[in-house]
């Protein structure tokens, strides 16, 4: 029972213009809703995340929008540069309280983006 | 160092061995994860320690696999009789309770 979906599993962009990556959830019970970025041989860094009483968080050229109804994410870049180039996992979590806060990773999208 | 350190980076053992694998998070962090993510996966979670409470081993695959903490330090992810399907990377990471987890680089495990 898949609870996170990253139905994308690599997306090639042009530099300059925007990617947009999603993700889909079917757990309600989802407090908070991270990226992260991995890059080959290194463990995963936190990129943004954003609550889920929020639809939107925007931090530089990253935006996070959150579809509740839907149970749907995206995260926008833009512009895109060649240093985006990794693999970008979903990562809902639950709180410490009901869940633990572990994370529930997506099976990733992996982001080239081409000069 | 700042960030969480695991050892080895790689390990190539054979089929039926015990391998340990250790984590050492960034200091003050009372959450400890292991993940592991096997090729072409994404990343799947093991095993839980929070301060001094029981820790959440929903994760684990298998009784072949065990995980201690010492406090709020290091860590050790304890595979035993290691099968091919184990090979992976696994991933240890540290937080704050209710923070962004920060992640180590990975020991890649390989089960000839």
């Amino acid at each position: 029972d898949q609870q996170v979906k990253q139905n994308s599993p690599s997306l090639s962009v042009q530099e300059g213009r925007i990617s947009i990556l999603n993700c889909d959830y079917t757990n309600s019970m989802f407090d908070y809703f991270l990226w992260y970025k991995k890059y080959p041989a290194e463990g995963p860094t936190f990129l943004i995340s954003i609550s889920s009483i929020k639809d939107k968080n925007e931090d530089g050229r990253f935006t996070v929008f959150l579809n509740k109804s839907a149970k749907h994410l995206s995260l926008h870049i833009v512009p895109s540069q060649p240093g985006d180039s990794a693999v970008y996992f979903c990562a809902p979590k639950g709180s410490f309280y009901n869940q633990g806060g572990k994370l529930i990773f997506g099976q990733g999208t992996e982001l080239s983006v081409k000069p | 160092g700042a960030g969480v350190s695991q050892s080895p980076s790689n390990k190539v053992t054979e089929k039926g061995k015990d391998v340990e694998l250790r984590c050492d998070p960034i200091s003050g962090h009372t959450a400890l994860y292991w993940y592991r993510q096997r090729l072409g996966q994404g990343l799947e979670f093991l095993i839980y320690f929070q301060g001094n409470s029981a820790p959440d081993k929903s994760g684990l695959p298998s009784d072949r696999f065990s995980a201690e903490r010492t406090g709020e330090s290091v860590s050790t992810l304890t595979i035993q009789r290691t099968q091919q399907e184990d090979s992976a990377v696994y991933l240890c990471a540290s937080s704050m309770l209710e923070s962004e987890q920060f992640f180590g680089p990975g020991t890649r495990l390989t089960v000839l």
